[in-house]
């Protein structure tokens, strides 16, 4: 079956610390692809990146850095030096492909991440 | 210029009642859906629509029903809305895989649109 775990309900750290989101996925698939998501207060969701099965370089974007693993399907996602600007729920997403080349995504559950001055 | 956009952005109405939620996507994507956020921010999907096409649907009541008179539109009518209707629904567009290949490409996802019914 399709799922996505994301363990960690909430989060809260002090401003300037570093901070990992954990993610964990099951999947039937040999070609997939795992994205985060953030939801500011604002609520909207703003894609943050994609990742293909194929590819287990980890990848940093500024202060945002992706740690993809298959040997244990998870996807862990970090931020460096956090600011209160990344308070917001972050949820990481596992695609689910239909024949006819369709897909859906499958979202976990969310980790609120509050970051305090 | 906005990508993806939903009206209304707030929706407050009496249970019972029929409302609608439009949602335009200005991509050029050919896949459009709709995603059910409750309560809890559990994200979920309802509808998926391709080139005017229903391609999923993850088994929603029927008092919803979902309608694509374009490829770039994606509307939502709610019939006889009940409490636990109430929720943020996204609207979302990508473009579909080609053939064999999987589609790699991400959604983009409009602004939401909060209902809550009364």
């Amino acid at each position: 079956a399709q799922k996505v775990t994301q363990a960690q309900t909430e989060i809260s750290v002090v401003e300037k610390e570093d901070v990992t989101l954990d993610c964990v996925y099951e999947t039937r698939d040999t070609t997939y692809y795992l994205f985060w998501y953030k939801q500011p207060p604002s609520g909207e969701l703003v894609f943050l990146i994609r990742r293909n099965s194929f590819d287990e370089q980890n990848e940093i974007s500024g202060r945002y850095s992706w740690n993809f693993q298959k040997s244990t399907s998870s996807f862990n996602f970090t931020i460096t030096a956090s600011q209160v600007v990344d308070s917001a729920v972050y949820f990481c997403a596992l695609s689910d492909f239909f024949s006819g080349g369709y897909n859906k995504l499958i979202f976990g559950a969310g980790t609120r991440l509050a970051v305090h001055p | 210029d906005t990508a993806v956009s939903q009206t209304p952005k707030y929706l407050v109405t009496q249970m019972g009642n029929d409302k609608s939620i439009k949602c335009e996507q200005n991509l050029g994507h050919d896949t459009m859906y709709w995603y059910k956020q409750d309560s809890k921010k559990f994200l979920k999907i309802m509808f998926s629509y391709n080139n005017k096409e229903l391609i999923i649907n993850e088994t929603v009541p029927n008092r919803f029903s979902p309608k694509s008179p374009d490829k770039a539109h994606l509307n939502l009518h709610i019939n006889s809305l009940e409490l636990g209707d109430s929720a943020v629904y996204f609207c979302a567009s990508s473009h579909r895989g080609q053939g064999a290949q999987r589609p790699s490409h991400e959604q983009f996802f409009g602004p939401g649109t909060r209902l809550t019914v009364l």
